[in-house]
């Protein structure tokens, strides 16, 4: 079974501070991505990789940058967090290769107070 | 922006009822998957299906795909108390890898 695990299930940080959220995937997958979910907003990609050291911003990458030094791990770091960075991080895997199924890690909830 | 569209946002039936749920997207894809979400956890993948296919079954799953109306609908059938979850379409278009997810449809199975 594909297993997606990310650092924390529940994180609390002050603002300001800077906030390190790390997944690991054991599929060999050369994608990973990192999404932010909000009620009503559903899921908005932040930035993804499609090889080690390779980014691309999605939808929201203000406020975010990522890390991918090893093909397994993708990190996504909060430079100083604010509270309206609060939200539910969701990481995902896939293959380079149509159809692009995602897998998915439990998510993290983060909370910026 | 690219995003599904999905209908209802919010579905409340009763045990062994089917559910019916709706995405609409916006120009041409390669396919459309649908993932379910239980509360507080990440996304599973439940079903694909490829532009060139018009229906797909899965246990009680069954979609369907309209690409002339650029649609696609999830039916749960005999639903359970243990289906209740939030439902997600995800849409991949020809070009990139990217994927587009809808905003979700939140179904509660009353027992």
């Amino acid at each position: 079974d594909v297993k997606v695990t990310q650092s924390s299930r529940y994180l609390v940080k002050r603002t300001g501070e800077k906030v390190f959220l790390e997944c690991v995937q054991d599929m060999d997958h050369e994608n990973m991505f990192w999404y932010r979910q909000d009620p009503g907003l559903g899921l908005r990609l932040i930035y993804f990789s499609y090889d080690v050291k390779m980014k691309e911003k999605g939808d929201i990458p203000e406020g975010y940058s990522v890390s991918r030094e090893k093909k397994e791990r993708f990190s996504l770091i909060l430079e100083s967090a604010s509270t309206n960075q609060t939200s539910m991080y969701l990481c995902a895997s896939s293959y380079s290769r149509l159809p692009y199924e995602q897998y998915f890690g439990p998510g993290t909830r983060l909370t910026v107070t | 922006s690219q995003q599904g569209e999905e209908d209802p946002q919010a579905l409340s039936i009763q045990e062994g009822e089917n559910a019916t749920m709706n995405c609409s997207y916006k120009t041409s894809i390669n396919n459309l998957q649908w993932y379910r979400q239980n509360s507080g956890r990440g996304l599973v993948h439940l079903i694909l299906i490829r532009s060139n296919e018009r229906e797909k079954h899965s246990g009680r799953l069954r979609v369907t795909l309209d690409t002339s109306k650029k649609s696609s609908s999830l039916l749960i059938t005999a639903s359970r108390a243990a289906d209740t979850a939030s439902y997600f379409c995800a849409t991949v278009y020809h070009t990139g890898n990217q994927f587009y997810f809808g905003t979700g449809t939140s179904l509660t199975v009353i027992p």
